[in-house]
């Protein structure tokens, strides 16, 4: 069974910073495409960024290129996303969901910015 | 980018009775087109991609169709479960996978 958990969230001051990790099973971790989608309170879903099951290609939504940065371990079955000078508008649950048409997802995880 | 748009907002439906989601591409997604479902609380689920091929595990009832600009998915006969919130989201452009803004389904 394909499971992801997310973990890392949690409450952090406007201008912080946070490492969301994504810990992966049940699947060969190593042969897909990741992303990170988020929701914030009472709204819809965006898509955050996306890496390649090799780490060879890189994508980012435009509102958080050049702060958030995506990166894997596939050794250790692990997505991360490490978030820095964050907003209150990042305010969200973050999702770690695979392959292009995230046909599995994470619980998600809590991110509250404060401004 | 790709601009996703569903319709309605919200649709009222009795449970037993059909429902019919519409989502439009701003320009031609091909079939590549996916649908999730999202419960309150709860991570969103995929049910169909490939704009007609359902995800492991979901019910006959969920159908999709469409291909290019338009698209429909429908719940031949609502059962208590499937009120919830429908997603629909294109993968043909990539990046951003962008999704629709969603439609809530509730009980009539």
């Amino acid at each position: 069974e394909v499971q992801l958990v997310e973990s890392g969230g949690g409450l952090v001051q406007s201008g912080g910073s946070l490492r969301l990790s994504c810990a992966a099973s049940g699947f060969t971790f190593s042969s897909y495409s990741m992303n990170w989608v988020r929701q914030a309170p009472g709204k819809g879903l965006e898509w955050v960024s996306y890496i390649s099951s090799s780490s060879s290609t890189i994508y980012y939504a435009d509102s958080v290129k050049g702060r958030f940065t995506i990166f894997r371990d596939n050794g250790k079955n692990s997505l991360f996303l490490q978030m820095n000078s964050l907003r209150a508008e990042d305010t969200a649950v973050y999702y770690c969901a695979r392959d292009r048409d995230f046909d599995n997802w994470g619980q998600g995880t809590l991110v509250t910015v404060s401004s | 980018e790709i601009v996703m748009t569903q319709s309605p907002a919200t649709l009222s439906v009795s449970p037993g009775e059909r429902a019919t989601l519409s989502c439009r591409a701003s320009q031609s997604v091909s079939n590549n087109l996916a649908w999730y479902q999202q419960k309150p609380g709860q991570a969103p689920r995929l049910l169909i991609n490939g704009a007609s091929t359902r995800a492991t595990g979901i019910p006959a009832r969920f159908s999709g169709s469409g291909s290019g600009t338009e698209f429909t998915l429908t719940i031949s006969s609502l059962q208590s479960e499937d009120f919830a919130v429908y997603y629909c989201q294109q993968y043909n452009n990539w990046p951003p996978g962008t999704f629709g803004q969603g439609t809530k389904v509730e009980i009539k």
